[in-house]
């Protein structure tokens, strides 16, 4: 599709499971984010790739989480041993870097992960 | 570091009047860039308006606009003629650096607007 694209698009999972996130941006996008976000809350960052640069981990919450982004496409956040306070939706977001254009960041639809 | 601040958690107005959703920001980057996202309650972000920090002049799209005031390191979004559609979340966010550097974006609490028949 022509849009940034997230699977799952629900996730069940039990406390302590580890779980992978994916995300697919927009073909040429070099720059992809991944945000979560709480019931009722803002986006809280997480972390951003740009193109082959070391990516900025900065808001990552805990070592239990990681992402990586291979070939400089697709992108997968895990998240291991997850815990309650882990549930929400994960947001993946991308971009171009260049051009007035590049100021447009796209969004999915998300992936909802509960954790029981 | 990089803030943004909505001080808005609510907002009513009434079908077809304007609407202003405050936001302030603080960084110490003289480029950056300014953006404002609704959210309805389907979850997905709808980017609305950017306005970069060189930028002589306000944007606007459409029934959106940005009232910029730089010294103040205010982004208001401004909404004319309202419908009910425009009920939803809307967030503020920020990016540093210039627009062809990228860098992570920063997004405020939100503000949750609802427009009344």
């Amino acid at each position: 599709g022509a849009g940034v694209s997230q699977s799952p698009s629900n996730k069940v999972t039990e406390k302590g499971k580890d779980v992978e996130l994916r995300c697919d941006p927009i073909s040429g996008h070099t720059a992809l984010y991944w945000y979560r976000q709480s019931l009722g809350q803002g986006l809280e960052f997480l972390i951003y790739f740009q193109g082959n640069s070391a990516p900025d981990k900065s808001g990552l919450p805990s070592d239990r989480f990681s992402a990586e982004r291979t070939g400089g496409s697709v992108s997968t956040l895990t998240i291991q041993r997850t815990q309650q306070e882990d549930s929400a939706v994960y947001l993946c977001a991308s971009s171009l870097a260049t051009g007035l254009s590049g100021n447009t960041i796209y969004f999915g639809e998300g992936s909802w992960l509960t954790v029981v | 570091a990089q803030k943004i601040t909505q001080t808005q958690p609510g907002m009513f107005v009434q079908e077809k009047e304007a609407v202003t959703l405050d936001c302030t920001y603080d960084t110490s980057d003289p480029s950056y860039g300014l953006f404002w996202y609704k959210q309805p309650s389907s979850g997905e972000m709808i980017f609305l308006i950017y306005q970069g920090s060189y930028d002589q002049q306000n944007a606007t799209e459409g029934r959106y606009s940005l009232n910029f005031q730089k010294a103040r390191k205010s982004a208001n979004l401004v909404i004319s003629a309202s419908q009910l559609g425009d009920s939803a979340m809307y967030f503020c966010a920020m990016r540093e650096g210039r627009y062809n550097q990228g860098g992570k974006l920063i997004f405020g609490q939100g503000t949750e607007l609802s427009v009344k028949p």
